[in-house]
């Protein structure tokens, strides 16, 4: 079973600052979520990548198969930012299992 | 597009009452799933389907059921409420293909059980 670990749990930064949140995870996969849990509690998907980098705005995800690790990067942070953030890969032993493996998330705050 | 809806928002249950969550969702979907989201905790898979009439269970089906008899209709089912379902529920769906597609989520249900 795939083992999907954030570091970070918790951030706190002032608004500006250049932000990374950490994902490893134990089995190689095909792909890798980054999902965005707003404090009301609902939970939108921001990226999945299976190789290289993605940008969405001043949201920029990366991703190393090798050392089975991912990075989300939030540039010019916003007190709009301040979220959980998750990152799930799939659970099966080689990784393409339907069943998707979660984090337990990164509280980021970000003060103005 | 309403997208995935969920019903109710809110319930507390007493031990042992039973009830449905309801999850549906207008963007013809094949696959959907259940998940629970307890405090600190990441999100864990009850069950799934890939499609009308087959569903499988995930991390964690003990204490739940599910049917799949339309492809926009997912309802989780507890028999016998206990006090460690109480948690947050999230009914998602994606459409076919590669794990490699966005999962669309509810908003969730938020049940209590005492």
């Amino acid at each position: 079973k795939n083992e999907v670990e954030q570091s970070p749990q918790n951030l706190t930064a002032q608004e500006g600052e250049f932000i990374t949140i950490n994902c490893s995870y134990s089995v190689g996969i095909s792909a890798l979520h980054w999902l965005q849990q707003h404090p009301g509690g609902g939970i939108v998907s921001l990226f999945m990548l299976s190789s290289g980098k993605k940008k969405h705005g001043r949201l920029i995800a990366t991703i190393n198969i090798q050392e089975k690790h991912s990075s989300l990067h939030i540039t010019a942070s916003h007190p709009r930012d301040s979220a959980v953030y998750i990152c799930a890969a799939p659970g099966g032993t080689q990784g393409g299992s339907e069943k998707l493996v979660f984090g337990k998330g990164m509280k980021l705050t970000v003060n103005p | 597009n309403a997208g995935v809806t969920q019903t109710p928002k809110f319930r507390i249950l007493k031990i042992g009452q039973s009830m449905t969550l309801q999850c549906t969702q207008d963007m013809n979907h094949n696959y959907m799933y259940w998940y629970r989201q307890d405090p600190g905790m990441g999100l864990k898979l009850i069950y799934y389907s890939v499609g009308a009439g087959i569903t499988d269970k995930g991390e964690v089906p003990n204490g739940y059921n599910v049917s799949r008899s339309t492809t926009e209709d997912f309802p989780l089912r507890l028999e016998l409420a206990a006090p460690s379902q109480t948690s947050v529920y999230f009914c998602a769906s994606r459409k076919t293909g590669p794990l490699l597609n966005e999962q669309f989520f509810g908003p969730g249900t938020r049940l209590t059980v005492l």
